[in-house]
């Protein structure tokens, strides 16, 4: 069974749309983050939410928007999409516990046109 | 302003050598220190963690070095594999966190290839 699930694995879109990219986390974790990164493969905090609460909003444009549903979900949508968000978004998840293991998800990978 | 700094951008090692990649933080405030390693199309992993209070800790043909007064450490790779080719991070964090829960610090990255 996989920990934590991304869809999709790749997405191509035109600049101007609009997309969304899903997170499931089986392990039962308290915490779910988004990060990106980039060509360079630079790991950039986006967001993270605890128990659905927003518990850390980088500077983000505000084109992006997470959305928790439920603990065991974070999807992350993205309006106007621009050329510099190509980019390989990773989800993952953590236990409420100090030195927790952050699991990550296999990557969504954005190219846009 | 990056909180963790991490050194070399790249490393190229022959198999059986030592790889070493090493980082510096300033925030003393950080008292939890992970190394992720990440292959090709895949998510990061945990590889080995440690914190302040030993100076090393030895996982298999992975350690970490760790200097307190230096605000300094680093992963050694003994007998570095094909297989190890990857890119390691290293990264910090706060366990008396507040209100930045879980909050993760990563350096840039090394790409490690190792020649066979």
């Amino acid at each position: 069974d996989t920990a934590v699930s991304q869809t999709p694995k790749y997405l191509v879109t035109q600049m101007g749309n609009d997309k969304s990219i899903k997170c499931e986390q089986n392990l039962g974790h308290d915490t779910m983050y988004w990060y990106k990164q980039d060509s360079k493969k630079f790991l950039k905090i986006m967001f993270s939410y605890n128990n659905k609460e927003l518990i850390i909003n980088e500077t983000v444009p505000n084109r992006f928007s997470p959305k928790s549903p439920d603990k065991a979900h974070l999807n992350l949508h993205i309006n106007s999409l621009e050329l510099g968000d190509s980019a390989v978004y990773f989800c993952a998840s953590s236990q409420d516990v100090p030195e927790e293991t952050q699991y990550f998800g296999p990557g969504t990978r954005l190219l846009v046109l | 302003q990056q909180q963790v700094k991490q050194s070399p951008q790249s490393l190229i090692v022959q198999k059986g050598g030592i790889s070493i990649i090493n980082c510096a933080y300033e925030n003393t405030a950080f008292d939890y220190f992970p190394w992720y390693q990440q292959f090709p199309g895949k998510g990061p992993a945990l590889l080995i963690a440690i914190r302040p209070d030993v100076s090393e800790k030895k996982e298999g043909r992975f350690t970490i070095s760790f200097n307190k007064s230096a605000k300094q450490f680093s992963l050694h790779i003994m007998d570095s594999q094909p297989g190890d080719s990857a890119t390691y991070f290293c990264a910090a964090s706060s366990v008396n966190r507040g209100s930045t829960l879980g909050r993760l610090y990563f350096g840039r990255g090394t790409q490690l290839t190792v020649w066979p």
